[in-house]
């Protein structure tokens, strides 16, 4: 099975807050990410988190890190019609490969 | 300045040529990826480069696949003899050096892709 998971779909109202979640398996990832990527578009780098942090917050995004449980989350404050994409999370090893989870798609609804 | 570009941006072929996917990462950047992405399986790494070696081959799924980097620069990734499995969205990355260790955060940025299409 896949290093990263994550759950395949989630559908939010527009102002709602979004909550992406994944599990990884690398305890070893000094650093674990968020891409994002649109219809047509290539990867988008949204934020990242170093492995000592519990916590990151940047603007409308909010990263939460439990590393005990190998679980990290995305938080996407008030939730705009420009945040429907799918949103990747992504582990590294020591050469910088990216292991990325199937992705959320992220439906934001009116 | 200019990202990572690749080219071609589509490609079609029939099933058994060989096809060549370019990639142009930022200037000055050190490491370079190339990965795929396909419907069946998702976002894979395929090769990683550091300057003009392949330290890690290790996601390239037959010796169908090969990847050669010149000058610290372009980067070309070959199928021979292509199947109708090898249908995916190739994409390249760089970053200035090594996304990964202990000290460093280096952002691997992503070309647009190649749509490639095995007839």
């Amino acid at each position: 099975g896949e290093d990263v998971e994550q759950s395949l779909f989630l559908s939010v109202r527009e102002g709602d807050s979004s909550v992406i979640n994944c599990t990884y398996t690398d305890s070893s990832s000094t650093y674990l990410y968020w891409y994002k990527q649109e219809p047509g578009a290539g990867l988008q780098l949204l934020t990242y988190i170093f492995s000592n942090m519990d916590m990151k917050q940047d603007q409308r995004l909010t990263v939460l890190l439990n590393k005990k449980d190998k679980h990290l989350s995305l938080r996407i404050a008030d939730t705009q019609t420009g945040d429907s994409a799918i949103y990747f999370c992504a582990e590294t090893d020591s050469w910088g490969k990216l292991q990325f989870g199937a992705g959320t798609q992220v439906v934001v609804t009116p | 300045g200019a990202g990572v570009s690749q080219s071609p941006s589509n490609k079609v072929t029939e099933k058994g040529k060989d096809v060549e996917l370019r990639c142009d990462p930022i200037s000055g950047h050190t490491a370079l990826y190339w990965y795929r992405q396909s419907l069946g399986q998702g976002l894979e790494f395929l090769i990683y480069f550091q300057g003009n070696s392949a330290p890690d081959k290790s996601g390239l799924p037959s010796d169908r696949f090969s990847a050669e980097r010149t000058g610290g620069s372009v980067s070309t990734l070959t199928i021979q003899r292509t199947q109708q499995e090898d249908s995916a969205v190739y994409l390249c990355a760089s970053s200035l050096v090594p996304s990964g260790g202990a000290t460093t955060q280096e952002t691997q940025y992503f070309g647009p892709g190649t749509r490639l299409l095995v007839l």
